[in-house]
């Protein structure tokens, strides 16, 4: 089982709602967890943070960790074209581990 | 501008030959990633070093080496290159919160 999956995508959504973005990890201990924003042909920039159970807001992103459930998810409010990018869950354990990434489109 | 430094940022390569990607860093953080980037496959972890003198194996690990000399300077060498090892690789960098600070990546295409 790879040790972070995230929903394969891709994922088309209309300008103005809401993205919804899933991830599962496989070890249990880890403590830090990421969302990773790539256009394409760049690098991938850190856009949120989260490191206890419960939602992160910043802005019209929303982080959402739930340890229990091995489970982290990004919410993207009020989606505009320039969201349209592929959205990177990455998991700190002893070295951090990125799944393979959910493309969003959004469609105006 | 501070940040991470890559070059080149685009290398066509003779399968065989051995090539070095460079990688500088400016923020004088402790440790150091090199990934490699397939597309389906997300990003897999190379080396990573977590202090200057340091190194270890990450996930993919055959035919790379890296070397730590100085807190700066994280050079990635596939001494003898195959198509395999076509890629795009990206150099990174992290604070103590696991941050990942990432450079422009270098796209290597090994015929």
């Amino acid at each position: 089982q790879k040790e972070v999956e995230q929903n394969s995508g891709p994922l088309s959504v209309p300008e103005g709602a809401i993205a919804s973005l899933n991830c599962t990890y496989s070890d249990r201990g880890s403590q830090s967890f990421f969302w990773y924003r790539q256009y394409s042909g760049k690098s991938p920039e850190l856009i949120m943070s989260i490191y206890s159970n419960g939602d992160k807001e910043d802005g019209r992103f929303t982080a959402q960790l739930n340890k229990a459930s091995q489970y982290v998810s990004l919410l993207i409010r009020d989606s505009q074209p320039s969201d349209s990018a592929t959205y990177l869950c990455a998991v700190n354990d002893y070295k951090l581990s990125f799944g393979a990434g959910t493309t969003v489109t959004v469609r105006a | 501008i501070a940040g991470i430094t890559q070059a080149p940022t685009s290398q066509i390569l003779a399968a065989g030959r051995r090539m070095t990607l460079r990688c500088t860093q400016d923020m004088r953080h402790n440790a150091m990633y090199w990934y490699r980037q397939d597309l389906g496959l997300g990003l897999r972890l190379i080396h990573y070093s977590n202090t200057a003198g340091t190194t270890g194996k990450g996930e993919v690990p055959d035919g790379y080496s890296v070397s730590r000399a100085n807190t700066d300077d994280f050079p990635l060498t596939l001494a003898s290159a195959v198509p395999s090892q076509t890629s795009v690789y990206f150099c990174a960098s992290s604070e103590a919160t696991g941050e990942l600070f990432f450079g422009e990546g270098s796209r290597l295409t090994v015929l």
